[in-house]
């Protein structure tokens, strides 16, 4: 089935340890989103790749960088991640077209839930 | 910024029962999304509305758009247990970066 593979589904790190969370699609989607979701809040969008261009969201932290080598997988790496980074860290994807994004329903991974020691 | 909020918060009805959700969001949009979030999972896609529609249907859901009064509704007819879940509606947003704005997500617990 084609879907959005989110790795690993758990991850602990320390205060100031660089990690990488994974995302992977079949769907062949050209838009791969990234967000934040903290305990009972709303997904908040940190960025989005609109096929290789890189759209950064304006509060989106510069300890949050993203990377999307082909079509199928996005990667999202904090550099120094702090207390406050803990969260679920959620990947979607949606087939758009050039109106903008936001016009077509997301598909979303089961997320990486973030913990920092 | 997150545009959408849903009311009320938190729901608890018996099954069978039928559940309402309300969103308003703040400015004009091209369609209101919403989505089903099981918990720790990820978010799934429930039912798109275009903003010169006012009413969709999908199987046990219905769903209203009012934009002069920049309000939508989610109705969950003939609950069940596995309806339990948090709901977010969530907006593109006309002016400005057409990027989905989720609401904060109604909890909705369905009790067998």
């Amino acid at each position: 089935d084609a879907m959005v593979i989110q790795n690993p589904r758990y991850q602990v790190t320390q205060f100031g340890k660089p990690v990488t969370l994974s995302c992977s699609q079949t769907l062949n989607h050209n838009v791969m989103y990234w967000y934040q979701q903290k305990s009972s809040q709303a997904p908040k969008l940190l960025f989005h790749y609109y096929d290789k261009d890189f759209n950064n969201e304006a509060d989106t932290p510069d300890n949050f960088q993203s990377r999307r080598p082909n079509t199928s997988f996005c990667f999202l790496d904090i550099r120094s991640p702090g207390l406050g980074d803990a969260a679920m860290y959620l990947c979607a994807t949606s087939r758009e077209s050039n109106t903008g994004v936001g016009n077509q329903p997301q598909h979303f991974g089961d997320g990486t839930r973030l913990s920092i020691l | 910024s997150q545009q959408g909020e849903e009311d009320p918060q938190a729901l608890s009805i018996q099954e069978g029962e039928n559940a309402t959700m309300n969103c308003s969001y703040k400015t004009s949009i091209n369609n209101l999304q919403w989505y089903r979030q099981n918990s720790g999972r990820g978010l799934v896609h429930l039912i798109l509305i275009r903003s010169n529609e006012r009413e969709k249907h999908s199987g046990r859901l219905r769903v209203t758009l009012d934009t002069s009064k920049k309000s939508s509704s989610l109705l969950i007819t003939a609950s069940r247990a596995a309806d339990t879940a948090s709901y977010f509606c969530a907006t593109d947003s006309f002016y400005g970066n057409n990027r989905l704005a989720f609401g904060k997500g109604n909890q909705v617990v369905v009790i067998p």
